[in-house]
């Protein structure tokens, strides 16, 4: 069973605004909302930045937003800072025998 | 405070068994489930398995069904994962992540990780 598609690599200036893509089908993103997306730092273990598509867990900064249409997931960062250079991977319940899938990740350059 | 910590990582050979560990302390855990989630090295996230509260409802990646195990203790708060004919692609850092109450690859809280190593 295939891996979401995301972008291997993004960049962007400080301030501007990013979006991050992850494709899937109908038998995951596009037929369900449980898209999640992760923030990951080099070494460190990835963290949870939006659930179920749109909802932000207590403490991220509402700079993340996501959003979802047909098969396509998406991750909006907004006024890019430093510190949000990291990987980002999407991930998505799966009506397919591999119940959880993943993206490949987008590696994120703020410059 | 929130911890989640892995064990039982190390080197093993090619057709070996290896059993992790996560110990969980400072949130929920007999209500929530549970998720194994791995990384090669230099390569991405590949979600592993996951357990419901109560273990009644168990999935597997393709990759590692047949011969990996998922298993908790609610009354340790501690989550399992037997490895048995272990190849060389199953070299990784192993995460556990708890997740809620849907089987469906929310993963709220995450541990550290520990590295798994299948060499000859």
């Amino acid at each position: 069973q295939s891996a979401l598609t995301q972008p291997a690599s993004m960049s962007g200036s400080p301030g501007q605004s990013i979006t991050i893509s992850c494709t899937g089908t109908n038998s995951d993103v596009g037929n369900y909302n449980y898209v999640y997306w992760y923030q990951q730092h080099p070494g460190k273990a990835p963290k949870l930045i939006i659930y179920d598509v749109t909802n932000r867990p207590s403490g991220v900064s509402n700079r993340f937003s996501g959003f979802k249409s047909g098969n396509t997931a998406s991750l909006n960062i907004s006024g890019l800072q430093a510190e949000d250079e990291a990987d980002y991977y999407c991930s998505s319940y799966s009506s397919g025998s591999t119940h959880v899938l993943f993206g490949g990740g987008t590696r994120l350059t703020v410059i | 405070q929130v911890q989640l910590v892995e064990s039982g990582g190390g080197v093993v050979q090619p057709g070996r068994s290896l059993r992790l560990s996560c110990a969980v302390s400072g949130i929920s855990f007999s209500t929530q489930a549970m998720h194994w989630v791995r990384q090669a090295p230099g390569k991405g996230l590949e979600w592993v398995s996951v357990i419901s509260y109560d273990a009644k409802n168990i999935f597997y990646s393709d990759s590692v069904r047949g011969r990996f195990t998922i298993s908790r203790d609610n009354s340790k708060n501690t989550l399992y994962l037997q490895m048995d004919s272990l190849r060389t692609d199953d070299t990784a850092v192993y995460y556990c992540a708890r997740g809620g109450g849907v089987l469906a690859g929310y993963c709220h809280y995450w541990g550290q990780g520990t590295l798994v190593t299948v060499s000859s």
